[in-house]
């Protein structure tokens, strides 16, 4: 079955500094990749999505994924953290087969703390 | 454009009862997936509906259970509520056609 890990249940960083949030996945083959943000009492936002194609992608607010396949993983980075960020990101797949919508599987998310 | 809607946000019942959680999605969009998050399990796939089908469904039990209607509006109906069922439901609309999902604020239902 499919899954994904975010190892990090809670990050702290101060504003201005840079962000590394990880995910992994275990899947049959490679799946379509999303992150969403959750600001706290909200619903889920996309902040970018893989699906082929050039392994590095750009999103919304500033933030970047890295599709690395070897590795099972997609991480999310951001070069310079703005107090807004804090948040709850989730790393979520997808199968790239199937009938109709995607069936999205999350991680357990990852809770950004930003220090002023 | 009008976003997701889902109504109500916030609601209150009793272990034995039943509860319908509405979902609007964006105009246009024909699929509606709905999606419990709690603490514990974290998010979880219910289901999805499409031009008033079911078309997937997660792992819950058959307390579970949705519909749609012919303008693409969904409800969720859960019967018999236990207070495991407390939590965060999200709807998400999207065309349909693997494209991007667009959630809902969601309704948080809390189980006494």
């Amino acid at each position: 079955a499919q899954s994904v890990t975010q190892p990090d249940i809670h990050i702290t960083v101060s504003e201005g500094a840079s962000l590394e949030l990880r995910c992994n996945y275990s899947y049959g083959a490679t799946p379509y990749l999303f992150w969403y943000v959750q600001s706290p009492g909200q619903g889920l936002q996309l902040l970018l999505k893989y699906f082929s194609g050039d392994t590095l992608v750009q999103g919304i607010k500033g933030f970047e994924a890295e599709f690395k396949r070897s590795q099972s993983s997609f991480n999310l980075r951001k070069p310079s953290v703005h107090w807004s960020d804090a948040a709850e990101y989730f790393c979520a797949v997808a199968p790239v087969s199937g009938a109709g919508s995607y069936q999205l599987t999350f991680g357990k998310g990852t809770k950004l703390s930003v220090i002023p | 454009k009008a976003g997701v809607t889902q109504t109500p946000r916030y609601l209150i019942k009793t272990r034995g009862q039943q509860v319908t959680l509405s979902c609007s999605p964006i105009s246009g969009h024909r699929s509606v997936s709905w999606y419990q998050q709690t603490p514990g399990q974290g998010l979880q796939f219910l289901f999805e509906y499409f031009s008033e089908t079911q078309r997937n469904k997660g792992n819950f039990p058959g307390r579970f259970s949705g519909r749609q209607f012919s303008n693409s509006r969904s409800e969720m109906n859960v019967s018999t509520l236990e207070l495991g069922d407390s939590a965060l439901y999200l709807c998400a609309s999207s065309t349909g056609l693997r494209e991007t999902q667009y959630f809902g604020p969601g309704t948080r239902l809390l189980v006494l």
